[in-house]
């Protein structure tokens, strides 16, 4: 079946850039989302990218595809003390179907 | 525009009694799903309604769950009997539904404690 990884932790300092990686397995995938989770709250959409997009920039966020590898990564640039969160990548084969969700990474942002 | 909006946010239960679970989508979108979050995952569809119908329920545990979307806009999730392996959180989301609109938007979540 479908599979989505990530990595559980990263740790960076403020103000650097954090990278958080995904990979998943589903060749038909058609668009690939970032969401965001803090301690007991919802999911919040960060940003998402099309298959057929190889960079997307949004601000401080930065989103790459690699489709041959079906690697993605979010990079968050001069990271701050309010992105510390879990950081969830998830593939959907399009046409409002479900949602592949990775296990999600734990981002620590230290001062 | 609000979000999505789920209530309760949390419950606390014995097991074997039921438990019910309310979702308002956002305004508009016909799309509505129920996710399950167990502790350290990433959520896990339950069902999918287009408007008013189910059209993927696969992962529904149908012995003991059901799910309705009466009218095509509120939906409720209940559990009768609950398990102590059902303590998790169970997440709502939106979407339009429609081609290249199909970004899904979640509530907060109601957090379910099973004893």
């Amino acid at each position: 079946g479908e599979d989505v990884e990530q990595s559980l932790f990263l740790s960076v300092r403020e103000g650097d850039s954090s990278v958080i990686n995904c990979t998943y397995t589903d060749s038909s995938s058609t668009y690939l989302y970032w969401y965001k989770q803090e301690p007991g709250a919802g999911l919040q959409l960060l940003t998402y990218i099309f298959s057929n997009m190889d960079m997307k920039q949004d601000q401080r966020l930065t989103v790459l595809l690699n489709k041959k590898d079906k690697h993605l990564s979010l990079r968050i640039a001069d990271t701050q003390t309010g992105d510390s969160a879990i950081y969830f990548c998830a593939d959907s084969p399009g046409s409002a179907r479900q949602l592949t969700f990775g296990s999600g990474t734990q981002l620590t942002v230290l001062p | 525009e609000a979000g999505v909006v789920q209530s309760p946010r949390y419950k606390i239960i014995e097991k074997k009694q039921p438990v019910a679970f309310w979702c308002n989508p956002i305004s508009g979108h016909n799309t509505l799903y129920w996710y399950r979050q167990n502790l350290g995952q990433g959520p896990e569809l339950l069902i999918r309604y287009e408007n008013e119908e189910a059209v993927d329920d696969s992962q529904l545990p149908k012995d003991r769950f059901s799910a309705e979307r009466l009218k095509g806009v509120d939906s409720t999730l209940k559990i009768q009997p609950a398990e102590l392996g059902d303590s998790a959180v169970y997440l709502c989301a939106s979407s339009k539904g429609q081609p290249g609109q199909e970004t899904q938007y979640f509530g907060p979540g109601t957090r379910l404690l099973v004893l």
